[in-house]
């Protein structure tokens, strides 16, 4: 299994400011995830985190207001920009076990961001 | 239609009973299914894969239905321990694998 580190844990930010989280893999993975879970929804997936590449967005969602990196197997930011009362969210960090190929999805423990 | 889709519940049921979830999904291609397990104020975790053949986890049975498209959890005799939100995640096909959640289940289990 696959552990994942995730910070801050929490954080209230003032509108228009900048937020970034951060999600540290204990093991190499082939793919990571950005997820956002808003009070009693399920997740919505941002992006995934391609290594070494850009990121891939959904719909509904833009580098410019989420910009995200991924340098290598075990690493990945996300960056919340130009934050509003609309952003505050759990943003999750996910990733998927690609040397076992089981497609088991680990998750950090999510950051809770309350933008004022 | 929503890709993957659950009744919100909450199911509120007592100790012991049996209940059961489904969820559809909307993509006749999608690869691999499993339900999450998710507590309040906290991450999802793994509570079992789906199998085409189906597969039980001690009070856990899980099912696969390709025809109909929808999976489904039975958890019998419940425990209090259960209470919590039962997220039904689908694997799209296509090389990229993305996962798509459900909105997720609401368990309470009373005494």
């Amino acid at each position: 299994s696959a552990v994942i580190s995730q910070k801050p844990s929490r954080d209230i930010c003032q509108r228009g400011t900048s937020l970034t989280i951060q999600c540290q893999v204990d093991s190499q993975v082939t793919m990571m995830f950005w997820y956002r879970q808003q009070p009693g929804q399920s997740l919505t997936l941002i992006a995934t985190a391609n290594q070494g590449s850009e990121a891939t967005y959904e719909s509904g969602f833009v580098i410019d207001k989420f910009p995200i990196s991924r340098p290598n197997l075990t690493f990945s930011t996300l960056t919340v920009s130009n934050m509003s009362p609309e952003d505050s969210s759990i943003y999750l960090c996910s990733a998927r076990d690609g040397g076992r190929g089981t497609g088991e999805l680990f998750f950090g423990e999510g950051s809770r961001l309350t933008v004022l | 239609r929503k890709e993957v889709e659950q009744d919100p519940g909450p199911f509120n049921v007592p100790e012991g009973a049996t209940v059961a979830f489904n969820c559809t999904y909307s993509n006749s291609a999608s690869q691999s299914f499993f339900w999450y397990r998710q507590d309040c104020r906290k991450e999802p975790k793994l509570l079992m894969s789906v199998y085409s053949s189906g597969n039980e986890d001690g009070r856990f049975t899980a099912q696969l239905n390709r025809a109909s498209q929808y999976i489904s959890l039975l958890i019998r005799d419940s425990k209090l321990s259960d209470s919590a939100t039962y997220l039904c995640v689908v694997f799209l096909s296509g090389g990229s694998y993305i996962p798509t959640f459900g909105r997720g289940t609401s368990l309470i289990v009373h005494p």
